[in-house]
């Protein structure tokens, strides 16, 4: 069974830190391009960040960058977010989903891990 | 930017449904005559799922009354008999300019 598993979410103080992780099994995890996206409470998707097979390189939507890391280690089938220096624009769910290959879409997703950033 | 209409709709069942999907800029190419459309559903409570992609290609296990349509801008999903588990939000994407991903702001349909 494909499955991909996020945590790592929590509460956290605005300008805080927190890293998510996504363990994936059920499938070839280093064929697949990985991505972030989130959803705030009560509103639509947004893609977040992505990284491609081998982990060289690396994107993020204006909204994050310069503040959220994303990386991948295929030994461990697992995709990380590092959040810094985060806001309470950045409280939602954020999902980790695979880049089907060779097509660009989302056909990978997990049930996602909640961020709650107080002030 | 991806315009989406309407942001809600009630249809009865076994009715049909037509969402809307407006592009500001075209995600078709000449070099390969694909449109770079894809539709999720997020039923509540649920992480999205995969629909349908080249703008009309179903998801293996999608059931065949979902159907995609469109090209360049306009793009429309139809749900050609609406059943009680359709009961969702659906959003359209476009990844004609990856690596960058844009979803349209949802359509939330639900049972009249």
């Amino acid at each position: 069974e494909v499955q991909l598993v996020e945590s790592g979410g929590g509460l956290v103080h605005r300008g805080g830190s927190l890293r998510l992780s996504c363990a994936a099994s059920g499938f070839t995890f280093s064929t697949y391009g990985m991505s972030w996206v989130r959803q705030a409470p009560g509103k639509g998707l947004e893609w977040v960040s992505a990284i491609n097979t081998i982990g060289v390189n690396t994107h993020y939507a204006d909204s994050v960058r310069g503040r959220f890391t994303i990386s991948r280690d295929n030994s461990r089938d697992t995709v990380f977010l590092q959040l810094n220096n985060l806001g309470a624009e950045d409280t939602a769910i954020y999902y980790c989903t695979g880049l089907f290959p060779g097509l660009g879409v989302f056909d990978l997703w997990g049930q996602g891990t909640m961020v709650v950033v107080s002030s | 930017v991806l315009t989406q209409s309407p942001n809600s709709l009630a249809v009865s069942l076994g009715e049909r449904a037509t969402i809307n999907c407006k592009s500001s800029l075209s995600i078709s190419y000449n070099s390969d005559n694909k449109n770079y459309l894809a539709w999720y559903q997020q039923r509540p409570g649920q992480p999205p799922k995969l629909l349908i992609y080249w703008a009309s290609v179903r998801e293996s296990g999608v059931p065949d009354r979902f159907i995609g349509s469109g090209s360049g801008t306009d793009f429309t999903l139809t749900i050609s008999s609406l059943q009680p588990e359709d009961v969702a939000v659906y959003y359209c994407q476009q990844y004609s300019n990856p690596p960058t991903w844009t979803f349209g702001q949802g359509t939330k349909v639900e049972v009249k």
